[in-house]
């Protein structure tokens, strides 16, 4: 079955760097698009970035243009998210989800991966 | 992009109808039918339940429908089930190729 496995979480000093991964399986990975979307403790969902299925697009919420890169190896069936000179604000539960091409809803999720930034 | 505006809690009585409401702008709700839907269990993943609009994935019941007026948005559960308490949150293709999320109401069922 469709399964979406984040990792690499964990307490990171602000300013500090993390990458996190997503581990697909149980579909053929290259022929979807990929997105990281976000939950801050007592907050809601916000979307964070996307990429398409061959890696050639990708697009940035404000709140993290500049600092994080999405991307992918499609060889590895595995999605990333690498995030640089992190904030307090970046604290969240980070959860990858799937979409197919030409559609613009997130249609299987994954369980999460916990950031805390904190000194 | 500000969120799309939800309220943050409502509750129903097994058996009965509840409506979700999910305003937005002219920047997202209200030029793109493209409004989804998602049930989220805390420490779960979150799950699609509607999708451009009205849309039903294959599984999810038929007792949840969508709708859209203008810039706000809506999400029906009739016949309330126990196992329909959950957070719901709405969520609007937006301009310049970004994705906005509604705040998240708890639906508490009596």
């Amino acid at each position: 079955q469709v399964q979406l496995v984040e990792s690499g979480g964990g307490v990171v000093q602000p300013g500090r760097s993390l990458r996190l991964s997503c581990a697909a399986s149980g579909f053929t990975f290259f022929t979807y698009g990929m997105h990281w979307v976000r939950q801050a403790p007592g907050k809601g969902l916000e979307w964070v970035a996307l990429i398409w299925n061959d890696g050639t697009n990708e697009n940035y919420a404000d709140s993290v243009k500049g600092r994080f890169t999405i991307s992918r190896d499609n060889s590895r069936n595995t999605l990333y998210l690498q995030m640089n000179s992190l904030r307090a604000e970046d604290t969240a539960v980070y959860y990858c989800a799937r979409f197919p091409g030409g559609t613009y809803h997130f249609e299987y999720w994954g369980q999460g991966t916990l950031v805390t930034v904190s000194s | 992009q500000s969120a799309l505006t939800q309220p943050a809690s409502v509750s129903g009585s097994p058996g009965q109808s509840i409506t979700i409401s999910c305003t937005g702008t002219s920047s997202d709700v209200g030029t793109y039918n493209l409004v989804s839907w998602y049930q989220h269990h805390p420490g779960e993943a979150p799950k699609l339940m509607i999708y451009e609009g009205s849309k039903r994935p294959s599984g999810v019941s038929n007792r949840f429908s969508g709708s859209k007026s203008g810039n706000t948005a809506s999400l029906t559960i009739s016949g309330l089930q126990a196992e329909d308490e959950a957070d719901y949150y709405c969520c609007s293709y937006a301009d310049s190729g970004t994705w906005v999320f509604g705040g998240g109401t708890k639906l508490t069922v009596l």
